[in-house]
């Protein structure tokens, strides 16, 4: 099966600039994930997606971060404005529920690198 | 959320086996232990999970503690492509399944 699938693979921009990623999960996965993970840092839970409503987005920092996932399949990511802080790899991973019984899937990541 | 403690690091030989050890004293019963690992410029792979018996699977071993408050990853012959950071996570089904990842155990292997 094809994986979880993640755009771009890097990206780099100024401070204060905008920036989105993109994820498409695998097919039929219900449950989607979006991680932050600073170099040298275990993965951070940023948002979690069932189907394409938010189950919990407690640890997004929502005055420059938002989320989306239209018709419960692909999903965006969007910082606006970026600060340096935000420069970190950007994981997208999908699961075929949220039960625990279900492993996930990652895709490989988008590095942001803010100036 | 459950904690985990697992060292910082660990060495290991080539085609040698590998024992990671994962302390979870505060674990519930509703928690599975999950491990997964991730190479160098990957995302997390998905290793193995287990509730309360040992698992085996192609990858590696879980072997889980009676009283349950530790478990340990056995790579059974370690090769250069095992070396990654390998996480021990507790995941809670009454939270909705979520992964809350640790520092990790960075293994490195030697040829």
């Amino acid at each position: 099966e094809a994986g979880v699938a993640q755009s771009p693979r890097y990206k780099i921009i100024e401070k204060r600039q905008s920036v989105a990623f993109w994820c498409n999960p695998i097919s039929g996965h219900a449950t989607l994930y979006w991680y932050q993970q600073i170099l040298g840092q275990g993965p951070k839970l940023l948002i979690q997606f069932q189907n394409n409503g938010v189950v919990d987005d407690s640890q997004l920092p929502k005055d420059r971060f938002s989320a989306e996932r239209l018709k419960g399949v692909d999903s965006t990511l969007k910082i606006q404005p970026a600060k340096l802080e935000d420069s970190a790899v950007y994981l997208c991973a999908s699961a075929l529920r949220g039960r625990s019984n279900y492993g996930y899937t990652f895709g490989s990541g988008t590095r942001l690198t803010v100036v | 959320d459950a904690k985990t403690t697992q060292p910082n690091s660990m060495e290991s030989n080539e085609e040698e086996p590998v024992h990671l050890p994962c302390n979870h004293s505060t674990i519930s019963g509703t928690d599975y232990i999950h491990w997964y690992r991730q190479l160098p410029s990957q995302g997390p792979e998905y290793v193995i999970h287990g509730l309360t018996s040992n698992v085996n699977n192609r990858m590696a071993s879980l072997a889980i503690a009676e009283d349950r408050k530790s478990s340990t990853l056995i790579l059974h012959r370690a090769t250069l492509r095992d070396a990654a950071v390998y996480y021990c996570i507790l995941r809670d089904n009454n939270q909705g399944g979520k992964l809350i990842f640790g520092q990790g155990t960075e293994l490195s292997v030697k040829p």
